[in-house]
Formats: C-alpha cells, sequence, structure tokens
C-alpha cells in the first residue's frame, strides 16, 4: 500500500519569507504522480502544483516550486516571499498512473506571520 | 465551468436519521470521489467511481454507509442511520482518468449527527 507522510504537524514563516514542507511518499510503482493541495478556512481543496515521476525537472508555479528527489521518496513544496494569504493547511498526494485514487499526508498547517 | 457542486452545505442531524449527501462533478469528467475528512483520521478516501461504475468501495467504514451514481452528473453519498461519530467533512472530488489529471473538488459537506 502507497503511503504519505507529512512530519510537520506546523510551520510558521514570516512574510515576504521562503518556507519549505517536507513530503516523503512509500511505493514500488515506477510511474506516478504527486500533488500539493491547499486548503485555507474556507475548506475548499485547491491544487498548488503536481510533478510527474518521470520527469527529472523540478516543477515551477509563480512562488511555488517543488523539491522532488525519486530515489529518495521526497517530495518538498517550497513557497517564496510568502503572503499571509498562504496560511492554510498543506497537504501533499500521490497517485499511481495504472490506478486512480490519491492517496494524502496528514497534511501540514503553515501560519504567516506579519 | 461551475466546478463541482455538493449539496447540502451543511448538515445536523440527529443520531438514527438517514442523510444524504449529494454531488455534481465537472461535465466531461469520468472518474468521480467520495473522501471524508476528520481531525483525527485525515483525509480518507471512501469510495471511487469510473464511468459510473464503483471501482474500490474499500474505504467506506461500514454497511450504515452506501453511494450510487445513476448517471454520469450525479452522485449521491447515503448514511443510514446516522450516528455521531459520522460528523465529519465530506468531499467529492472528480476528474479525467490518469495519474496526471488532478482531482478537483466540491466545496465538501460539514456533518453534525448530534
Amino acid at each position: 500500500a502507497q503511503t504519505v507522510t507529512q512530519s510537520q504537524p506546523e510551520m510558521s514563516v514570516q512574510e515576504a519569507e521562503t518556507v519549505t514542507l517536507s513530503c516523503t511518499y512509500d511505493t514500488s510503482e515506477s510511474d506516478y504522480y504527486l500533488f500539493w493541495y491547499k486548503q485555507p478556512p474556507s475548506r475548499q481543496m485547491i491544487l498548488v502544483i503536481r510533478q510527474e515521476a518521470y520527469k527529472q525537472q523540478n516543477a515551477t508555479e509563480n512562488r511555488f516550486s517543488v523539491n522532488f528527489q525519486k530515489a529518495a521518496k521526497s517530495f518538498s513544496l517550497k513557497i517564496s516571499d510568502s503572503q499571509l494569504g498562504d496560511a492554510a493547511m498543506y497537504f501533499c498526494a500521490y497517485r499511481v498512473n495504472a490506478g486512480n485514487m490519491l492517496t494524502f499526508g496528514g497534511g501540514t498547517r503553515l501560519m504567516v506571520k506579519p | 465551468d461551475a466546478g463541482v457542486i455538493q449539496s447540502p452545505r451543511h448538515e445536523v442531524t440527529e443520531m438514527g436519521q438517514e442523510v444524504t449527501l449529494r454531488c455534481k462533478p465537472i461535465s466531461g469528467h469520468n472518474s468521480l470521489f467520495w473522501y471524508r475528512q476528520t481531525m483525527m483520521r485525515g483525509l480518507e478516501l471512501l469510495i471511487y467511481f469510473n464511468n459510473n461504475v464503483p471501482i474500490d468501495d474499500s474505504g467506506m467504514p461500514e454497511d450504515r454507509f452506501s453511494a450510487k451514481m445513476p448517471n454520469a452528473s450525479f452522485s449521491t453519498l447515503k448514511i443510514q442511520p446516522s450516528e455521531p461519530r459520522d460528523s465529519a467533512v465530506y468531499f467529492c472530488a472528480s476528474s479525467l482518468r490518469g495519474g496526471n489529471s488532478p482531482l478537483h473538488f466540491g466545496n465538501g459537506t460539514r456533518l453534525t449527527v448530534t
């Protein structure tokens, strides 16, 4: 069974600074996809960024980027120039290509200090 | 596109009552998922459908839970009889088949069973 682990229940960052959220996963598959979702207090689940396991290049979306280390099964999210609106729960998720379900980590609560 | 539409947004009911949660997926999406979110257990997949057919219902906690997808544009999750431990936020999500397609989530239904 695939598992996704987020070892940081809470993180804090100063506005305009950079923060990195950690995620590791366990799988025997070689073809899979990784995602980061954001859940603000409104509870809406918002896709932040995704990474294909077959791509060596790390995905980037504006201030959000990932550090994907396939051999280490690590998929961290870096948020640059943090903004107050980035405060939310962040979930790392895994999806195997041959299957369909999305497996989530336990989440990291990010607080942004003004 | 209106996104995934869930109703109701909030539901408060008494123990023993039947509860029905509703979901309209994004048009054209052929996979639909029901997740439950609690503080203790995080995001759990309950069941998912491909082309209206239930594929994996191993996450359904017990026989009190049932889900249907009578057509491509509608799904229900029913709890009968409801219990206080069923209190949670229930999310519906839809996607295209394939690992690289992200899940699009509805705004969730917050269920409170007293």
